[in-house]
């Protein structure tokens, strides 16, 4: 069974960074490209970042580049996200996701607030 | 960025009933290799998005054939033939032949 479990959410200050970390496992990770989605509360979806295969190829929307950096660890199966200089309009659920959308975690909140 | 226009924005139904939501792009969705990747996603509530349909009219594993898709170019319908109770929830299309972009979302509440 394909599970992709998020971790790493949380309360932040405008400004400071957090990093999210997204568990695969029950297809070869390794073999996929994923990517990162955000629900802000009670808004639609939003794609934030692609990542290849290998990660040496990575895509971003224009309000996270420069900010966020996708990268994953084929070896541990495990897709990352650091979000740097976070915003108000950074707060949302973040979903991991395979690229072709066909499997999503359950998603985890980042609140960024003073 | 291309924009993905969903309409209506919420559809009320009773169970039973056959109901059509349209998503309209910006911009061509045809891929220069001959795939027009625009998908359809429903999004129960309290649950993330789950995969409908993919290319245009392929239906996911798994999904009740009740489902289907169709469309090309910048135009494309999602329809449920025999809205259930399960149905109930957001549905959003989406397209990855450019930069990915996601509708507005359509709510489909019972009647």
């Amino acid at each position: 069974e394909v599970q992709l479990v998020e971790s790493g959410g949380g309360l932040v200050q405008p400004g400071r960074s957090m990093k999210l970390s997204c568990a695969a496992s029950g297809f070869t990770f390794s073999s996929f490209p994923m990517a990162w989605v955000r629900q802000a509360p009670t808004k639609g979806l939003e794609w934030v970042a692609t990542i290849s295969t290998s990660g040496g190829s990575t895509y971003y929307r224009d309000s996270v580049k420069g900010r966020f950096t996708i990268s994953r660890d084929n070896a541990k199966s495990t897709l990352y996200l650091q979000m740097n200089s976070l915003r108000s309009e950074d707060t949302a659920t973040y979903y991991c996701t395979r690229a072709a959308l066909d499997y999503w975690g359950q998603g985890v909140m980042v609140t960024v607030s003073s | 960025d291309v924009v993905l226009t969903q309409t209506p924005p919420t559809l009320s139904a009773t169970i039973g009933q056959s109901v059509s939501i349209s998503c309209r792009s910006s911009q061509s969705l045809l891929h220069s290799n001959g795939n027009t990747y625009l998908n359809w996603l429903l999004q129960r509530p309290g649950q993330p998005p789950q995969l409908l349909i993919y290319l245009v009219s392929r239906l996911e594993s798994g999904v009740p054939n009740r489902f289907s898709g169709s469309g090309s170019g910048t135009d494309f319908t999602l329809k449920i033939s025999g809205v259930e109770a399960e149905d109930l929830g957001v549905y959003y299309c989406v397209q990855s032949t450019h930069a990915p972009t996601f509708g507005g979302g359509t709510k489909l509440e019972l009647k």
